[in-house]
């Protein structure tokens, strides 16, 4: 597809279970960066990535975060051990490296921690 | 101090009247700036940029920047119903784009 494509769209989990989360981003967008907004929220910055490398990863809110890009693609970010303030909808968004503000935004994963 | 700041509002605004929407930011090296717009339960979307001191106008929306005084701006005329959402403003800042926490704007019928 020629958007951004995060999986899955829902994902309900009971606390305490890992899960993760995936991003496709755009061909050849080399920049790719994860947010986090709650009902009626901002966005929470997570983590950003430029190819592999993750040069600020300031946003992630606890060690149970994490989050790896393979090949400056594919994205998944994790969270270990789910607490119910973890639920939220987590947004990706890619762009080129050379025009970084213009982002573009997967549909997002709605993640509900019961 | 945080580094792209927007008032929350809610912005009220009857419909056909003008819409203005600010944003300050901290980083004086920033050289891009955008708006997006997120519906509500919907992801942000792009809907003006702007490079340069001054005015870029695109139908009924106005960017307005100011880099001495690190100040950006959107104009929205004639409102529409339609043009209710959240309005976020970002801007780029070593190789990184930042979002303010954007400004809720609903334009009453």
């Amino acid at each position: 597809g020629a958007g951004v494509s995060q999986s899955p769209s829902n994902k309900v989990t009971e606390k305490g279970k890992d899960v993760e989360l995936r991003c496709d981003p755009i061909s050849g967008h080399t920049a790719l960066y994860w947010y986090r907004q709650s009902l009626g929220q901002g966005l929470e910055f997570l983590i950003y990535f430029q190819g592999n490398s993750a040069p600020d990863k300031s946003g992630l809110p606890s060690d149970r975060f994490s989050a790896e890009r393979t090949g400056g693609s594919v994205s998944t970010l994790t969270i270990q051990r789910t607490q119910q303030e973890d639920s939220a909808v987590y947004l990706c968004a890619s762009s080129l490296r050379e025009d970084t503000g213009r982002a573009f935004f997967g549909q997002g994963t709605r993640l509900t921690v019961v | 101090q945080k580094e792209v700041e927007q008032n929350s509002g809610p912005l009220s605004v009857p419909e056909g009247a003008i819409a203005s929407l600010n944003c300050t930011y901290s980083d004086r090296g920033s050289q891009s700036f955008f708006w997006y717009r997120q519906y509500s339960g919907k992801s942000p979307e792009l809907i003006m940029f702007i490079y340069s001191n001054g005015d870029k106008e695109d139908g009924r929306f106005t960017a307005q920047l100011n880099k001495a005084s690190q100040y950006v701006s959107l104009l929205i005329r004639d409102s529409q119903p339609s043009d209710s959402a959240t309005y976020l403003c970002a801007v780029t800042s070593y190789d990184k784009v930042i979002f303010g926490p954007g400004t809720s704007l609903s334009v009453i019928p």
